[in-house]
């Protein structure tokens, strides 16, 4: 069981639509979470950085961390044909320890018009 | 405002050959990493590196060497290309004590 899984998708929604992205882990050391974002052909971005549980929102997009039940999710609020891409998520448990990321294999979104 | 760089962008090559990925960061950053993404496998970490001079080993460093002499710069060698490492190459970059990293636009490496 590999230690963060996430859904590869595909995942379609219309333009305007919430989306629901979602990872789960199994080390609960983990603290630190992180999605980023993957266009067709290009370098990861980072999108969302958010330490322990808690919610952290930065425009369209909120990340969300429930560690009691070890699952992170990104909600994109009125998605635009734009946020088309592949949303990698990301953790690390101990600060600075930043050799030890540990990925999700991604899932791919696409908004139609 | 650089930040990042990879070269070749592309680059097709025969097994049994050596062939040297380039990555190049402007930020000053101690930490590079070397990761490879395959459908299926998503992004594996070949090689990081903490600082000029140190380097370790990632998950999947079999086939491969790298060297940092400068902060800015760590390039990945593949010794004797082998058709399973076609793949697309990121090289990646923090700072200290962060754990957000920077990626590079990737180089894509098909080996014949």
């Amino acid at each position: 069981q590999k230690e963060v899984e996430q859904d590869p998708g595909p995942l379609s929604v219309p333009e305007g639509a919430i989306v629901s992205l979602n990872c789960t882990y199994s080390n609960s050391a983990f603290q630190y979470f992180m999605w980023y974002r993957q266009y067709s052909r290009k370098g990861p971005e980072l999108l969302m950085y958010t330490y322990s549980s808690g919610n952290k929102e930065d425009g369209r997009f909120t990340a969300q961390v429930d560690k009691s039940s070890k699952y992170i999710s990104l909600f994109i609020r009125d998605s635009q044909p734009s946020d088309s891409a592949t949303y990698l998520c990301a953790m690390s448990a101990q600060a600075g320890n930043n050799r030890k990321l540990i990925w999700g294999l991604g899932t791919s979104l696409a908004v139609n018009p | 405002d650089a930040g990042i760089t990879q070269s070749p962008r592309y680059k097709i090559t025969e097994t049994g050959r050596q062939v040297t990925l380039m990555c190049h960061q402007t930020w000053s950053h101690s930490y590079m990493f070397w990761y490879r993404q395959d459908l299926g496998h998503g992004l594996r970490l070949i090689y990081y590196s903490a600082a000029a001079d140190i380097t370790d080993k990632g998950e999947v460093p079999d086939g491969y060497v790298v060297s940092r002499s400068k902060t800015e710069n760590f390039p990945l060698t593949l010794e004797s290309a082998t058709r399973s490492q076609t793949s697309v190459y990121f090289c990646a970059s923090s700072a200290p004590k962060r754990e957000t990293q920077y990626f590079g636009p990737g180089t894509r490496l098909l080996v014949l």
